[in-house]
């Protein structure tokens, strides 16, 4: 059965630190992986990643995918109160996404 | 302005009373597709549709039907909804397949079945 795992589960934190998030999958035709931001209403694009080793980055967010070992890493660096969210992760099985249950990060100042 | 539009945002109703959920987007995305949203579940996937006329389940069809007559919508319907169907719902849509690039949501919309 394809499954998305994320750790943690919830992440509290207090502003300028960093935090890494962490999602491992098993699928069984693997397309790329996907991750987003929800805070109070529709998720919202981040990444996504297709190719092992090759980060991608956007401001104090980065993220990378290792295809070996079958998971992506989430990196959120100097954090802001306006990060706190549920960040969730998304592999592609073909034309089907499966999700993960997300990791809710609290910033606090 | 690019976007996603679900229509109720939020609704409370009867066991057994027929619902419709609209989705509209106008970015001329082929894939659409239909998510609820529990809590510890996360993200599932109802229906999806990669173009007109296509539809295909997902990981929790059961008690949904779906129709995609136009490219521009994709309803979501409860034909006789049941207190287990109470969720959050979202539809997405993307160019190409689900994995072809970004999947765009709309705002949700929170359904209560009493």
């Amino acid at each position: 059965e394809d499954k998305v795992v994320q750790s943690p589960l919830s992440l509290v934190v207090h502003e300028g630190d960093t935090v890494t998030l962490n999602c491992s999958y098993e699928v069984t035709n693997f397309r790329s992986l996907l991750w987003y931001k929800q805070e109070k209403k529709a998720p919202t694009f981040l990444f996504m990643l297709t190719s092992s080793g090759i980060e991608k980055k956007s401001g104090r967010l980065s993220s990378i995918l290792d295809k070996k070992e079958l998971f992506s890493i989430l990196n959120i660096t100097a954090t802001q109160t306006g990060d706190s969210a549920i960040y969730l992760c998304a592999v592609v099985n073909t034309d089907k996404l499966i999700f993960g249950t997300g990791t809710r990060l609290q910033v606090f100042p | 302005e690019a976007q996603v539009t679900q229509n109720p945002r939020y609704l409370i109703t009867v066991t057994g009373k027929k619902l419709t959920v609209t989705c509209s987007q106008n970015m001329n995305h082929e894939y659409m597709s239909w998510y609820r949203q529990d809590p510890g579940l996360g993200l599932r996937q109802i229906y999806y549709s990669m173009n007109v006329e296509v539809t295909d389940k997902g990981d929790v069809p059961e008690g949904y039907k779906v129709s995609r007559k136009e490219k521009r919508n994709f309803p979501l319907i409860l034909e006789s909804p049941s207190p287990n169907q109470t969720s959050l719902y979202f539809c997405a849509s993307a160019w190409g397949g689900g994995g072809a690039g970004e999947l765009f949501f709309g705002e949700g919309s929170r359904l209560t079945v009493l």
